[in-house]
């Protein structure tokens, strides 16, 4: 079975730093996806980016990149320029490619980011 | 941009008895999926569907579970019997089978979610 572990329940930055937030995983599998979804209190479930296993370059997504490293199973979201609007929860989140059909996504237990001025 | 809804935002029932929580998918998706948050817990996969039957589900959900797509926008999850530990974040969620084309890479959206508490 899949897991994904996020080991830092919380994380604090300053409003214009960087903060890197941390996730590994552990799978059988060769070909699967990894996300980091935003929750914000408002509770929707927000994506923030992904990444496809088979390809090497690191996601990025404006102020928001990964360090994807597939030998060690790790999957790191670093966010650039910390807005107030940034404070939340982060879910890293793996699924199993599958064509054809739905794949459910196995989440990890989040970490809460908050901003400070 | 188009929306995952849910309704309603927030269900009080008490033990015992059947409730059913609403979600309209994004109206071309085809994949559905519902995942529950226990406060304070990870997001946990409770089950997918497609093409009118269960592809997926986790152990959680049991005989007391079950969904349905009853007409053409709306997916359904009903609890029959509830149980205090029921208490959850319900999330619902759908995915569109053609974004990215063919190679499974489909985000899932996700609704705000229903808070269902068992009393």
């Amino acid at each position: 079975a899949q897991t994904v572990t996020q080991s830092q329940p919380e994380m604090s930055v300053q409003e214009a730093e960087t903060v890197t937030l941390s996730c590994t995983y552990d799978t059988s599998e060769s070909d699967y996806y990894l996300f980091w979804y935003k929750q914000p209190p408002s509770r929707q479930m927000i994506l923030v980016i992904r990444q496809e296993a088979y390809k090497q370059q690191n996601a990025t997504e404006n102020r928001f990149s990964v360090n994807f490293q597939k030998a060690a199973k790790s999957f790191s979201l670093k966010i650039s320029d910390s807005q107030l609007g940034d404070a939340a929860m982060y879910f890293c989140a793996y699924r199993r490619r599958r064509t054809g059909t739905a794949s459910k996504l196995t989440f990890g237990t989040g970490t809460r980011l908050q901003v400070t001025l | 941009e188009p929306e995952v809804t849910q309704t309603p935002s927030h269900q009080v029932t008490q033990m015992g008895q059947e409730v059913i929580l609403r979600c309209v998918p994004i109206s071309n998706h085809l994949y559905f999926y519902w995942y529950r948050q226990i406060l304070g817990q990870k997001v946990e996969f409770l089950v997918s569907f497609y093409n009118n039957e269960i592809s997926e589900k986790s152990e959680i959900f049991d005989d007391q579970f079950s969904v349905e797509r009853p007409d053409g926008s709306n997916f359904t999850l009903k609890i029959r019997s509830t149980k205090l530990e029921d208490s959850a974040m319900y999330f619902c969620a759908s995915s569109d089978p053609w974004t990215g084309g063919l190679n499974g890479n489909q985000p899932q959206h996700f609704g705000d979610g229903t808070r269902l508490s068992i009393l």
